[in-house]
Formats: structure tokens, C-alpha cells, sequence
């Protein structure tokens, strides 16, 4: 069936650093993929997607590409801020079918 | 547009009573979904509704919870007996299309419900 997985967390970074969070996903056909975004006390909020293979999904300073070869859609931002600390979550659909989440990366930007 | 709306935000009730937990979608959106969010289980899946027909219920866990939508502006999901274990916090989130196409979910702030 369908799923996603998504590196453990937490992960903890300086003001500034690079960020990387994976994510790999298992699917037929061709599924839209999506980065989520939970800040502490609020609901999810779409972050990027990307609907085909090789479309770049970007917000923020975040970017994603979704790579069929590798079944991943790898979330990247260069210079990480103390106001990106929140969870995200790595989510794919397909035509008729409702979203699949996976577990959530929490991540603490310190100073 | 105001989002989906949920209410109430918190809600702290006694094991055994009844829960009703409500949530106005987006305006036009054709899809709802109620989902349920704690640290052991994640994000799951309760139930979807699409032009205010459920769709897919196999995510609710037991009989004690009931969901309806009774027009395309309003839902509701209850839990009656209310357990300790049901503590969680319940999103709703709504969609405009078929989930896809790449149309995303808009979320809800959810409902913090603490069953003491």
C-alpha cells in the first residue's frame, strides 16, 4: 500500500545552518507529494507540493523535488531560522485517495 | 476567507460523558476530513466525507464514534462514552477537489480534548 517515511527526529540546528529533512515514499502510479508544516499549538499548514516527477515544490526559503528514480521528495532550505522550529510532515495522495502522513520530524532552530 | 473553523479549542470533560466536536469547512470545498493527532500514533485518519457523504469510515476506532455532515457547511464527530484514551487533538482539515490532483488540505487549529 501506499506510505511514507520520513527521517526521525528530533533535530536540533543553529541559526543559519543547512537543513535536510528525507523523505521516501511508496506508491503506485503517480502520486502528488507535499511538505506540511505544524507550529506548536496550531494545525497543519501546506508548506510546497509538487505534482509530477522532477517539479521542484518551494515556500519560504524551503525546496523540495520530487525524484521518481529515488522515490524521494527531500525537504532543504539553506539558511535555517529560530522561526522555522515546528514539525513537518511529509505527505503524498493519489487520484480518489485520501493523503498518507508520515510520522513528523521535529525541528529546534537555537541561536 | 476565515479558513476552517473548528470549535470548541479545548474541551476537558469526564470519562463517560458525550463529546461533540465541531468544524466548519472552507466555503466551497467539496472534501472533509477528520483526523485525530497524538505523540504514540500520529496523525490518523478518521473518516471523509465528499459532498456530505461519507466516504471511507474504516479509520474510526469504535462504535462509540459517530461523525455527520449535514450540509456542506457544517460536521460533526461525537464521542459517546468518552474514555481516557480518547485525549488527543482532533483536526479537521477540508479540500477543494480530488485529493489527487495536488489541491492539498487546509487545516483547522484542531480541538485539544483531555478526558479525565
Amino acid at each position: 500500500g501506499d506510505s511514507v517515511t520520513q527521517m526521525e527526529g528530533p533535530v536540533t540546528l543553529s541559526e543559519e545552518a543547512f537543513l535536510t529533512i528525507n523523505c521516501t515514499y511508496t506508491a503506485t502510479g503517480y502520486p502528488s507529494l507535499f511538505w506540511y508544516v505544524q507550529y506548536p499549538g496550531e494545525g497543519l499548514q501546506l508548506l510546497l507540493k509538487a505534482t509530477k516527477a522532477d517539479d521542484k515544490g518551494s515556500n519560504k526559503g524551503f525546496e523540495a523535488t520530487y525524484r521518481k528514480e529515488t522515490t524521494s521528495f527531500h525537504l532543504e532550505k539553506g539558511s535555517v531560522q529560530v522561526s522555522d522550529s515546528a514539525v513537518y510532515f511529509c505527505a503524498l495522495s493519489r487520484i480518489g485517495n485520501q493523503f498518507y502522513f508520515g510520522t513528523g520530524t521535529s525541528l529546534t532552530v537555537i541561536p | 476567507d476565515a479558513g476552517v473553523i473548528q470549535s470548541p479549542r479545548h474541551e476537558v470533560t469526564e470519562m463517560g460523558q458525550e463529546v461533540t466536536l465541531r468544524c466548519k469547512p472552507i466555503s466551497g470545498h467539496d472534501y472533509l476530513f477528520w483526523y485525530r493527532q497524538t505523540m504514540m500514533r500520529g496523525l490518523e485518519l478518521l473518516i471523509y466525507f465528499n459532498n456530505n457523504v461519507p466516504i471511507d469510515d474504516s479509520g474510526m476506532p469504535e462504535d462509540r464514534f459517530s461523525a455527520k455532515m449535514p450540509n456542506a457547511s457544517f460536521s460533526t464527530l461525537k464521542i459517546q462514552p468518552s474514555e481516557p484514551r480518547d485525549s488527543a487533538v482532533y483536526f479537521c482539515a477540508s479540500s477543494p477537489g480530488g485529493t489527487g490532483i495536488g489541491y492539498g488540505y487546509t487545516f483547522g487549529s484542531g480541538t485539544r480534548l483531555t478526558v479525565v
